[in-house]
């Protein structure tokens, strides 16, 4: 089957603009994460999703930065009012079950530069 | 929460066989250690997951103390395409995933 997509692959703004950042899970994959990676850096934990729960928001850094998921589906990482220091890979990743343990799979990200 | 420690980085020749450990002092009960592999351009994508003892795939091994606070990635005879950056991730069923840190990884570098 399909692994997780993401889109766009490359998204290039300007400062001050909005950016909508889509990601299609692996299909029946209950929980869903989001991750920023700065050049060079580790992955950082933004949003995590599993199944009709309140998510997990406590990786967003700043109220600039939301996070939608209709029931197992898709999900969107919207960022309002970009700087500059949001430029990094947005990597969206699914797993089968809940649990820290789970492994999860991942995209190939989207590339956000904002000039 | 299970932070873990790797190494920077590591150097290796094609045919060698690659050890990669990992730190995970505060490892709880409940935690698997999951390692991953991450090209460039590309998202990190599982290689191996164990709870203790050794588990081994078609890709690697993975070793685990007894007391399971270190764990050792085990690449036999690397090639240039096993250039990557490696994770070492600790977690279970009880662990938050905000708490989820993937770090920086070892940069591996196979030469020919």
């Amino acid at each position: 089957g399909a692994g997780v997509s993401q889109s766009p692959s490359n998204k290039v703004t300007e400062k001050g603009k909005d950016v909508e950042l889509r990601c299609d899970p692996i299909s029946g994959h209950t929980a869903l994460y989001w991750y920023r990676q700065r050049l060079g850096q580790g992955l950082e934990f933004l949003i995590y999703f599993q199944g009709n729960s309140a998510p997990d928001k406590s990786g967003l850094p700043s109220d600039r930065f939301s996070a939608e998921r209709t029931g197992e589906s898709v999900s969107t990482l919207t960022i309002q009012r970009t700087q500059q220091e949001d430029s990094a890979v947005y990597l969206c990743a699914s797993s089968a079950f809940p649990g820290g343990g789970e492994p999860q799979h991942f995209g190939d990200g989207t590339r956000l530069s904002i000039l | 929460l299970a932070k873990t420690t790797q190494p920077i980085s590591m150097d290796s020749y094609e045919g060698q066989e690659v050890n990669i450990t990992c730190s995970h002092n505060n490892i709880a009960t409940n935690d698997y250690i999951t390692w991953y592999q991450q090209f460039p351009s590309q998202g990190p994508r599982f290689i191996i997951q164990g709870y203790k003892t050794k588990v081994t795939n078609e890709v690697a091994s993975l070793f685990i103390p007894a007391d399971r606070k270190s764990s050792t990635l085990s690449l036999p005879r690397v090639s240039l395409s096993d250039t990557a950056v490696y994770y070492c991730l600790v977690g279970g069923p009880n662990s938050g995933y905000s708490t989820l840190t993937f770090g920086k990884g070892t940069m591996l570098l196979v030469s020919p």
